[in-house]
């Protein structure tokens, strides 16, 4: 299977700040088949980005997504109170879909 | 608007089963499949497996293969998780996900809300 591995584990920043998260595979994501997702305390993920750089409908264009191959990444323009929260990556080009182990996103 | 409205929480013993509900609205319930996410306490996300909901495909996770089932009530638009002898370590938040139709492969949007079953003596 497909190992994700997601870095930094915690990134401290302030509001308007530039977010850059890190997403590695194992082995190449068929088709860029990779997708990052937001999760709140006490809430359900919500889909951000699919195909690596696609956003969801609804989702502001300050998210953007890149990348190919093993190396993915997540970059959120300017830091709104609403966007500190958890950040999984997940790839579905290959089963089992795997998930990586998250980034958290805190007030510094 | 599309949604998944899941079962509400359960407590079950070492060994018992549970069965976890997730009804969908908002969109035609066979051109897609369902997905069935868990995250423990303070966690990550992990995929248990997969049904597609047009021709009742499934994929599950190598690791609960013979312990879990999924399945679908078309006319009710409503997908079903059983999980059997519980441990301790499937305490977690269960959650639906709306996927792909043919295959396990996709991102998952929209989620249910979650259903949090605690396995304990």
């Amino acid at each position: 299977e497909i190992v994700l591995t997601q870095s930094p584990g915690t990134l401290s920043l302030s509001p308007g700040e530039r977010a850059t998260l890190s997403c590695r595979a194992s082995q190449s994501v068929s088709s860029s088949y990779l997708a990052w997702y937001q999760q709140k305390p006490g809430q359900a993920p919500r889909l951000l980005i699919y195909g690596a750089s696609s956003r969801a409908t609804g989702i502001p264009d300050r998210f953007s997504g890149s990348g190919s191959g093993t190396d993915f990444t997540l970059t959120i323009s300017r830091l709104e109170p609403e966007d500190f929260a958890v950040y999984y990556c997940q790839q579905y080009g290959s089963s089992p879909v795997t998930f990586g182990p998250g980034t958290k996103v805190d007030i510094k | 608007q599309v949604q998944l409205v899941q079962s509400g929480a359960e407590v079950k013993k070492p060994g018992a089963s549970v069965k976890v509900s997730c009804k969908a609205s908002g969109y035609t319930f066979t051109s897609y499949g369902i997905s069935w996410v868990r995250q423990a306490p303070g966690q990550g996300l992990e995929w248990m497996g997969w049904i597609s909901a047009y021709n009742g495909n499934t994929n599950y996770a190598q690791k609960l293969q013979g312990r879990v089932t999924m399945t679908t009530d078309t006319s009710t638009s409503t997908a079903y998780m059983e999980l059997r002898s519980l441990r301790s370590d499937d305490t977690a938040v269960y959650y639906c996900a709306r996927g792909g139709s043919y295959s396990a492969g996709s991102m998952f949007d929209p989620w249910g809300q979650g259903t949090l079953v605690t396995v304990s003596s």
